[in-house]
């Protein structure tokens, strides 16, 4: 069965430092991965997706993920965090062949950023 | 652009009481879907539908029940309210097909579940 951990339930950052929120998904095949983001009190917005087309990813807001399928890994990157960027972000995966397309979540990370 | 409408926003139910969580969207699309999210839990499926006219359970089904009603929307039906069934309710639609899992998902602004 899939399956999406996120290491590290909450993440704090200073302003301008580099963001990194970790995700690894267990898979027999290559799924289909996306990075949600959520502000408070709002439903999820698509950050990024991985579907095989290219290995290093790049989303709204400076963004971008590595697909590493030795490492079983899809980790989020941002190089300079602003304060804007506080929110609740969520990994999630599809299998391939997933009738209906329906998504596997992790349990989130909160990411907070100080001034 | 509405996307995904969700109603109600709010609500408070007893133990026992049944109740209906509407969801509509505007983007034509295939597949629709009812999660619940939970603190430190992130977002569990209760039940989905691939396509027009069918149904299937998710991660979480016991409890609730979905129709269908047609392309558009898709209800959550909670006959007898239980205080485990406190949580935030999130439905969501995507182009979905019956042979690509890469399709994006999106949200409504989700309805705050309270059973007392």
């Amino acid at each position: 069965a899939q399956s999406v951990t996120q290491l590290g339930s909450h993440v704090s950052v200073s302003e301008g430092a580099l963001v990194l929120l970790r995700c690894n998904y267990s898979s027999s095949v290559p799924p289909y991965l996306f990075w949600y983001v959520q502000y408070p009190n709002q439903g999820l917005q698509l950050l990024l997706k991985y579907t095989s087309a290219a290995t290093l990813v790049k989303g709204i807001n400076g963004f971008e993920a590595e697909f590493k399928k030795s490492e079983t890994s899809f980790h989020l990157t941002k190089p300079s965090a602003h304060m804007s960027d506080a929110a609740e972000y969520f990994c999630a995966v599809s299998p391939p062949y997933n009738q209906g397309g329906k998504l596997i979540f992790g349990q989130g990370t909160e990411l907070s950023v100080k001034p | 652009n509405a996307g995904v409408t969700q109603t109600p926003k709010f609500q408070v139910l007893k133990t026992g009481q049944s109740m209906t969580l509407q969801c509509a969207q505007d983007m034509n699309h295939n597949s629709m879907y009812w999660y619940r999210q939970d603190p430190g839990m992130g977002l569990r499926l209760i039940y989905y539908s691939a396509s027009e006219g069918t149904t299937d359970k998710g991660e979480v089904p016991n409890g609730y029940n979905v129709s269908r009603l047609n392309k558009r929307e898709f209800s959550l039906r909670l006959e007898s309210a239980a205080p485990s069934q406190t949580s935030v309710y999130f439905c969501a639609s995507s182009e979905g097909g019956a042979a690509d899992g890469g399709t994006e998902a999106f949200f409504g602004q989700g309805t705050r579940l309270t059973v007392v």
